[in-house]
């Protein structure tokens, strides 16, 4: 149990398209979800807490314009990465909170490559 | 606000080798303490958690870890090492309240050697 998907798995785009990534809890409902990015042989860096039916709480230094994220449902959110440039070219990784329960289970990660 | 200290970036094992990766912790109260395992290009697994209760708790893969509120410390270990634990460990915490956000140490990359 506790499964948690992402998709695409990776991704390349072109400067200045935008990209859309997927987090789907499988087999819970998760009230919250989150968004980090991680750079090479660094640690995760939370971008955005994102909560069911409201609006996404974001981290100091994240562009909420840049990255859009919407959790429209208890088993999906998604993250808009608008107007990408290479600079937003990383690892990103969402995890899901079970409604009850403080563990975040994690998604398996979207390589994203800006060109 | 809640820290977690990884003192050891890099470790090095043999195969069939006790481990212990360290993880001290800076948090006002009783904190939730996790370590996630994370292998290259992937996500993160959750090897085990530690809420209350029994100090010395048991994950999967064979791995645990002992909470000590003295040494504010969580530290992970297993008795005989694979190959395939080779990877890169978190430890993190979680502050009560809020939207309960997780704080990551800068994570261990463990190396097994045969």
């Amino acid at each position: 149990g506790a499964v948690v998907s992402q998709h695409p798995s990776w991704v390349i785009c072109k400067s200045g398209t935008s990209v859309k990534i997927e987090c789907r809890s499988l087999d819970f409902q998760a009230t919250t979800m989150f968004w980090y990015r991680q750079f090479p042989k660094q640690s995760l860096m939370l971008m955005a807490t994102s909560n069911e039916g409201s609006k996404a709480t974001y981290e100091q230094g994240v562009e909420k314009d840049k990255f859009l994220i919407n959790h429209a449902s208890l088993t999906l959110s998604t993250l808009t990465v608008t107007s990408a440039h290479p600079e937003d070219s990383s690892f990103y990784i969402c995890s899901a909170r079970p409604s009850r329960g403080y563990e975040q289970y994690f998604g398996p990660g979207t390589r994203l490559t800006v060109t | 606000a809640q820290s977690v200290t990884q003192p050891d970036i890099h470790i090095t094992v043999s195969e069939g080798a006790s481990l212990e990766l360290r993880c001290n912790y800076s948090y006002g109260a009783t904190p939730y303490l996790f370590w996630y395992v994370q292998s290259p290009g992937q996500g993160l697994q959750l090897l085990l958690k530690y809420f209350s209760g029994d100090t010395l708790v048991q994950g999967i893969k064979g791995f645990e870890a002992e909470f000590k509120r003295s040494q504010s410390s969580f530290n992970l270990r297993k008795p005989s090492v694979h190959w395939s634990d080779a990877a890169e460990y978190f430890c993190a915490v979680v502050a009560d309240g809020g939207y309960q956000k997780v704080t990551f140490g800068i994570g261990t990359k463990l190396q097994v050697i045969p």
